[in-house]
């Protein structure tokens, strides 16, 4: 399959913690990665593979899997959360397929 | 540091081809994927196509007919080209490196972005 679902928009309070899902049949093959958008500017990874975090991203940006949901946590959120979320991973039917989830706004009140 | 730079036409007429090219500086060329994706406006990211440092080539299959992405390695360069053009392709062109990892199981990650383009089409 090579739709990657995902819940078009999440609130959290300042401070909570929050998670952002991405659900795909391509999840129990891969692991999803994670990108934050905020406007005007390309994604950014901040989470790929089972949880790692490239330099620079903070440590309240976790990422987990379990079947075929793969979910970014943010504990603690900040004000400079608030971006767009988009989880993406190749395609398991062979075709060698990049996908990419249809993304997630995330508020932070 | 791995840095893309890309560039090219931004406005574009219906039926026209749109081309575009990323350069990649300051890291190794081969060894990777290097994608192209874009955003429509209000949209999400759509993936177009990726090539390697050997040419070989992987694209959406909803924009395969009209999509050629090339690569040159002399430059560090890669290409795409986007065939008869309408305005349901106007959006934000980026490329992107794409990197992968196997443990304990695969996963592929686009870790370096352009800044992007952003094409329009209109007559």
């Amino acid at each position: 399959s090579s739709e990657l679902t995902q819940d078009p928009a999440v609130s959290v309070a300042l401070g909570q913690t929050v998670r952002i899902t991405c659900q795909g049949d391509s999840l129990r093959s891969y692991y999803a990665s994670w990108y934050q958008q905020k406007p005007g500017q390309a994604p950014v990874l901040v989470i790929s593979g089972k949880n790692n975090r490239p330099s620079g991203i903070p440590d309240r940006f976790s990422g987990s899997s379990s079947g075929n949901t793969a979910s970014l946590t943010i504990t603690g959120a900040q004000a400079e959360d608030e971006a767009d979320y988009y989880c993406n991973s190749r395609d398991s039917s062979g075709n060698h397929l990049v996908v990419f989830g249809g993304g997630t706004k995330l508020t932070v009140l | 540091q791995v840095q893309l730079q890309q560039w090219g036409a931004g406005l574009l007429k219906p039926s026209e081809t749109l081309s575009l090219t990323c350069a990649v500086y300051g890291g190794s060329f081969s060894g990777y994927y290097w994608s192209w994706i874009r955003q429509p406006p209000g949209k999400g990211l759509e993936w177009i196509g990726e090539i390697n440092h050997s040419g070989s080539t992987n694209y959406n299959p909803s924009l395969k007919s009209r999509v050629t992405i090339s690569v040159d390695t002399s430059k560090n360069q890669f290409s795409l080209k986007l065939s008869s053009v309408t305005a349901a392709d106007t959006a934000v062109y980026y490329c992107a490196r794409e990197d992968s990892g196997s443990y304990p199981y695969y996963y592929y990650y686009m870790d370096v972005w352009g800044k992007g383009t952003t094409v329009t089409v209109s007559s």
